[in-house]
């Protein structure tokens, strides 16, 4: 099956700790994005990638830290530094033409919990 | 910002009555793009619409785009109670390499 996959569901944490997120494609899709999604909002951009080693911060970066180093894996670190982690985090992936985004596809997302 | 901007932020309505979505944005777009995310799940693409469309549809929804209003609505006609859902616009400003998804609306369809 073609898609997006994101693991583990349910993360759970002490303050303090650095945790990884994985996300993975199977699309052949060149950009890759992480969302953060806290309750009864919409989706905020944290870091996005265009193509393999390469990346650009989104509108929440600080805090957290993402590597590209294949087209299939954008794995997302939420660091010691991010000051209210608990949330719902969504990896995304898409064609990207010239400067057109088509639609995104989006993984089944993390709940991670900081305690 | 660039974001989008539903309205209303909930619906409530019956089984089999239409609901429309609308979205307000402030830049120049490429597209509009419309989502769709059940409670805890990923979201699903619905449907897109570039700046030079004005309608489109796709199966139950109907997508309209005025560029000069800077606005797009979303309807579902004859809704069903698996349309309870939160319903996403996500334009995408021309010369910036994403999405910007406003907050939503949340749409209960009752049996």
């Amino acid at each position: 099956d073609g898609g997006i996959t994101q693991s583990p569901k349910y993360l759970f944490r002490k303050e303090g700790q650095n945790v990884t997120l994985s996300c993975e494609q199977n699309l052949n899709h060149d950009a890759m994005y992480w969302y953060r999604q806290d309750p009864g909002q919409g989706l905020r951009l944290i870091y996005y990638s265009q193509i393999v080693n390469d990346f650009q911060k989104g509108d929440i970066a600080e805090g957290y830290s993402v590597s590209r180093e294949k087209k299939e894996s954008f794995p997302l670190t939420v660091t010691s530094a991010q000051k209210n982690p608990t949330a719902f985090y969504l990896c995304a992936s898409s064609t990207i033409l010239r400067d057109r985004i088509d639609e995104q596809y989006f993984g089944p997302g993390t709940r991670l919990t900081v305690t | 910002s660039q974001q989008g901007e539903e309205d209303p932020q909930a619906l409530s309505i019956q089984e089999g009555e239409n609901a429309t979505m609308n979205c307000s944005y402030k830049t120049s777009i490429n597209n509009l793009q419309w989502y769709r995310q059940n409670s805890g799940r990923g979201l699903v693409h619905l449907i897109l619409i570039r700046s030079n469309e004005r309608e489109k549809h796709s199966g139950r929804l109907r997508v309209t785009l005025d560029t000069s209003k800077k606005s797009s609505s979303l309807l579902i006609t004859a809704s069903r109670a698996a349309d309870t859902a939160s319903y996403f616009c996500a334009p995408h400003p021309r010369g910036f390499q994403k999405l910007v998804f406003g907050t939503g609306t949340r749409l209960l369809v009752s049996p």
